[in-house]
This record gives C-alpha cells, structure tokens and sequence, in this order.
C-alpha cells in the first residue's frame, strides 16, 4: 500500500520569505511524485513531478521540490512567497509497478497563508 | 485551465436517489480517474477507465459504478445516495504511456450535497 504524510496542516509565512511545504511519502517500488494547489470551490492544478534523474524539481509559478530518496520525502519550495500562492497544497504518489495507470494517492493537504 | 470538464458544478440530492456525473477529457487524453473529495481531506480514488473498461478500483463499494464512452469522456454513477457521500468528485484526465509517468490533469469538480 501507498501512502503520503503532509505533517502540517497549516503554513504562515511572510511575503517575501522563502516557504517549505513538506511531504512524506511510503511506497512499495520507486514512486512517482507530484504537486497539486487547490484554490477554493476549484479542481486540482498540477505543479510539478519528480519521475527520474535531478532529486531537484522545477515546476510551473516558481515552485520547485527536492526528492529525497532516503529521507523519503518530496518537500515543496519557492524562494519568495507571493501572497497569491496562498492556496491548499497536495502532494501525492503513484507506484511505478502500476504501470501506465493513474491511480494517485494523496496526502491530506497543507493550507499555505501568505500574509503581507 | 485545464481541458476538463465536469457537469454539473453543483448538485443536491436525497438520500437513497441515483446520482450521475459527467465529465469530458482533456483532448488526446485516453484515461479517465475520479476521485472523492471530502469536506477537509486529501482526494480519494474511486477508479479509473482506459479503452472503456474499469482499470483499477479503490476502496468503494459497488453501488459506485461508471462508464468511458469511444470519445473518452466518462460518467461516474452513485445508486442508493448516502449523507456521507456528500464530498467533491473530481475528475481526471491523462495519457495513459507504459511508463505511467504523465500527470493527470483535473476538472473543476463536481459539489455534491446528500441531505
């Protein structure tokens, strides 16, 4: 079974001020990583992935996460924090061994507040 | 934006109706999951639908059912409505590769409300 940890339900920071969100994850096989922001009454909007190669990711807004295979875990990051960023944030995982299928697990999210 | 969409937005039902949602793929996309999201959590998988056949199911009952039409679009049918399965359903789109390494992409979500 899979599994993902966001161990912080809420995030404060300063606009300005570089921002962390964490995530763990527990698969069986090599995991598929990705992010997800949810604005309200909204769908998901994709991030960005971690599949394979530079442990350091680069997505869409600025946004970039760092997979770390020991520590399991695939931490968002942003150097300066907009106040727009102000959103839900998702990480979730996929099995490899899954093949071509598109079952996604997901954590319970992290409310991130950016406040000027 | 994505090129998922769902329909409706927003739906109240009663308990024990049937509920059917609907949602178009992102051009080019084959498969087709939904999730349920309830109020305060992360998006549960309910299955997904590649080439019109059920491809991996989550942990929910029977009376959740659904259908791929040729065009890649989808329906996702609840028989028996409960007051618990008041939650957003989502629907997502992507192309299915060997690898499994595409992202899928989401629609706006349908808000479903069981009184």
């Amino acid at each position: 079974a899979q599994s993902v940890a966001q161990p912080e339900d809420q995030v404060n920071v300063a606009e300005g001020n570089p921002l962390t969100v964490k995530c763990t994850y527990s698969v069986s096989g090599n995991p598929y990583l990705f992010w997800y922001v949810q604005y309200p009454n909204r769908g998901l909007q994709f991030l960005l992935k971690y599949i394979t190669g530079d442990n350091l990711v680069k997505g869409s807004y600025g946004f970039e996460a760092e997979f770390n295979k020991s520590q399991t875990s695939f931490h968002l990051k942003k150097p300066s924090a907009l106040v727009s960023d102000s959103a839900l944030y998702f990480c979730a995982v996929r099995d490899r061994r899954t093949g071509g299928g598109n079952k996604l697990t997901f954590g319970t999210g992290t409310q991130l507040k950016v406040e000027l | 934006e994505t090129g998922v969409t769902q329909s409706p937005t927003h739906l109240i039902k009663t308990r024990g109706q049937q509920v059917t949602l609907r949602c178009s793929s992102q051009s080019g996309h084959n498969t087709v999951s939904w999730y349920q999201q309830a109020l305060g959590q992360g998006p549960q998988f309910i299955f997904q639908y590649y080439r019109e056949e059920e491809n991996g199911r989550g942990n929910f009952p029977p009376r959740f059912s659904g259908l791929q039409f040729p065009n890649y679009s989808s329906e996702l049918n609840v028989n028996a409505l409960e007051l618990d399965d008041s939650a957003l359903y989502l629907c997502a789109s992507s192309l299915r590769i060997q690898t499994g390494s595409t992202e899928a992409f989401f629609g706006q979500g349908t808000r479903l409300t069981v009184v």
